[in-house]
């Protein structure tokens, strides 16, 4: 597609659920991020995806959280058991092969845990 | 582990008026971006700055990137009030798989 895609662009959960990000990286990016950013933070790196690689996942906070990259190209970020503290927007990027090409960011996701 | 420090985090600054937001970062990189995010928007990419001693313009903006000393600015000249953002700089770690963001700098302009 023409930019990177993310849904849906709001999500308001209860507390204990689980859900489910997507990301729609731009065609042909190879490599995939996701951030998350908390209200009126700097971005937190979480996940990063290159090609079939195994994905760096080092900077997810907990193993609540976990994704997946299918076919090389769209992502799931699933939270399970989501807690308040999570609220936040979720950032997905992506870039042709190395970030030296440049991110581009998605809209982003705005979750709400009630 | 790569840490990225901006200041000052929050401006709030005249029309006309010129300042610099400043970006340190803590290990080794030849390379940085500038991002600017407007309210309830996601990151705009603004500058890529990949050498000693780059300089980027557009606009009332400049980025310039001091490698050795593990800084960049940006140089706002003659702020307009469509500046008001917050302003993110990142650093690429040396494997060249991601960014490291600051903190951010909101920057708001007043009329």
């Amino acid at each position: 597609g023409a930019g990177v895609s993310q849904s849906p662009s709001n999500k308001v959960t209860e507390k204990g659920k689980d859900v489910e990000l997507r990301c729609d990286p731009i065609s042909g990016h190879t490599a995939l991020y996701w951030y998350r950013q908390s209200l009126g933070q700097g971005l937190e790196f979480l996940i990063y995806f290159q090609g079939n690689s195994a994905p760096d996942k080092s900077g997810l906070p907990s193993d609540r959280f976990s994704a997946e990259r299918t076919g090389g190209s769209v992502s799931t970020l699933t939270i399970q058991r989501t807690q308040q503290e999570d609220s936040a927007v979720y950032l997905c990027a992506s870039s042709l092969m190395t970030v030296s090409y440049g991110y581009t960011f998605g809209s982003g996701t705005r979750l709400t845990v009630v | 582990e790569l840490k990225v420090e901006q200041n000052p985090l929050f401006l709030s600054m005249q029309e006309g008026k010129n300042y610099t937001i400043y970006c340190n970062y803590s290990t080794t990189s030849d390379r940085l971006y500038w991002y600017r995010q407007d309210p309830g928007k996601s990151l705009e990419s603004l500058f890529v700055l990949l050498s000693n001693g780059a300089v980027k313009q557009e606009g009332r903006l400049m980025a310039s990137l001091d490698t050795k000393a593990r800084l960049s600015t940006l140089h706002i000249t003659a702020a307009v009030h469509d500046l008001s953002a917050t302003y993110f700089c990142a650093v690429e770690d040396n494997a060249g798989n991601m960014l490291t963001f600051g903190g951010g700098t909101r920057l708001m302009v007043k009329p």
